[in-house]
């Protein structure tokens, strides 16, 4: 099965200009999430979906951070403006539900931000 | 808030030692995962632990969950070059969501 798919890989803007993430999840996967990783460190959750309802957001950033995953396929996440913490690795995974043994999380290779 | 500690933070052995990661909280999980993630790529799953006092292997990868599914540790034998990675310990309680260790950098030299 095709897995998680990201992009862009890299991207790289100046603090205060406007970024977008795109995530395509595994077919059929209900479940969406959006990971911060910042160098060094563990992901952190953002936000995770249940097809397209938000069933957590609470360490989303948002005055900055916005997410969507519209026809609970695809999702994208925002950032404006951005910050210079903000430079991390953006990962998204999927699985099949709620319920982690029996779904187990896949995810993408992420996308680099660098904010200078 | 619950909390994942790991530890070490950092491993650097040479080819054919064995080492142990720890995870350790204050919290009951109700099931806990390692993941290994290398350079460039998400975490990929190796194991999930759900019952206090299990232990599972996964060829020269041993993982024990502890007795009140508070901490877990993961001991790899032999190791190898291609073990050099970020370890993850991941665990869930009673609301699904899925929290992070800091992870464990091992680097194994030839």
């Amino acid at each position: 099965e095709a897995g998680v798919a990201q992009s862009p890989r890299y991207k790289i803007i100046e603090k205060r200009q406007s970024v977008a993430f795109w995530c395509n999840p595994i077919s059929g996967h209900a479940t969406l999430y959006w990971y911060q990783q910042i160098l060094g460190q563990g992901p952190k959750l953002l936000i995770q979906f249940q097809n397209n309802g938000v069933v957590d957001d609470s360490q989303l950033p948002k005055d900055r951070f916005s997410a969507e995953r519209l026809k609970g396929v695809d999702s994208t996440l925002k950032i404006q403006p951005a910050k210079l913490e903000d430079s991390a690795v953006y990962l998204c995974a999927s699985s099949l539900n709620i319920g982690l043994l029996n779904s187990p999380l896949h995810f993408g290779n992420g996308t680099r931000l660098t904010v200078t | 808030t619950q909390l994942l500690e790991q530890s070490p933070q950092f491993l650097s052995i040479q080819e054919g030692e064995n080492l142990t990661v720890y995870c350790n909280s204050s919290s009951v999980f109700s099931s806990l995962q390692w993941y290994r993630q290398e350079p460039g790529e998400g975490p990929v799953l190796l194991v999930t632990v759900v019952t206090g006092g299990e232990v599972k292997k996964l060829k020269r990868l041993t993982f024990q969950f502890g007795d009140a599914r508070k901490d877990s540790s993961l001991h790899i034998t032999a190791a190898q070059p291609g073990d050099t990675g970020l370890y993850l310990c991941a665990a869930s309680g009673n609301t699904g969501k899925l929290i992070f260790g800091q992870g464990t950098t091992l680097q194994v030299k030839p």
